[in-house]
């Protein structure tokens, strides 16, 4: 079946730095992605959604400024949480639509800011 | 607007017996509901979906669920749990088409099977 590859499954990082989440589809195109929080034992809460070659769309009260997405391929979106704070420790999901409707999820990554 | 319940934070059950996931609906027009399953520290799988046609849905790992209507309710249903089956379950229903068609997911129940 389909595919989608996250990464990395876990990140620590330093208080104030930059962090990188790749989203891959490894085998289709995902005309559309979508990026998740989730806290523990909890439910994914939706951050944005993110269409290849156009701006993402962000959900309410999520700063677009601190959490940016990059769509610039068909196969290729990306996370990056801006100056990551402890409480931007989380586990982050992402989901890719095929062409067909159908939706995959990646693994997760499990980000702890120190 | 579209949203989906899960009313049990937590089910029990020992392995053998049947389970029940439970779940309610709300909607505008005809609902795309699921069900995932997520591992400890895992993306979510795919078991199930309603669109439209038989109100019993089978889906993977012998898992089923019964649409129901009446009830707005789409309830996860296993007829002998494995302790294999304990893990995090979500339903989720698809927002309208002007939300870009992204998922809502409900709370989720942790489903604990024991020996």
């Amino acid at each position: 079946g389909a595919v989608v590859s996250q990464h990395p499954s876990r990140v620590i990082c330093k208080s104030g730095t930059s962090v990188k989440i790749e989203c891959r589809s490894l085998d289709f195109q995902a005309t559309t992605m979508f990026w998740y929080r989730q806290f523990p034992k909890q439910s994914l809460m939706l951050m944005a959604t993110s269409n290849e070659g156009s701006k993402a769309t962000y959900e309410q009260g999520v700063e677009k400024d601190k959490f940016l997405i990059n769509h610039a391929s068909l196969t290729l979106s990306t996370l990056t949480v801006t100056s990551a704070h402890p409480e931007d420790s989380s586990f982050y999901i992402c989901s890719a639509r095929a062409l067909d409707e159908k939706l995959f999820f990646g693994s997760g990554t499990q980000l702890s800011v120190l | 607007a579209q949203s989906v319940a899960q009313p049990e934070d937590q089910v029990n059950v020992a392995e053998g017996n049947p389970l029940t996931v439970k779940c309610t609906y709300s909607v505008s027009g005809n609902p795309y509901l699921f069900w995932y399953v997520q591992y400890p520290n895992r993306g979510l799988q795919f078991l199930l979906k309603y669109i439209t046609g038989d109100n019993l849905v089978k889906g993977s790992y012998g898992f089923e669920a019964e649409f129901n209507k009446s009830q707005t309710s789409f309830h996860l249903k296993k007829p002998s749990a494995l302790v294999s089956d304990s893990a995090l379950y979500f339903c989720a229903v698809r927002g309208l088409y002007n939300q870009g068609g992204k998922l809502i997911f409900g709370q989720g129940t942790e489903l604990s099977v024991k020996p």
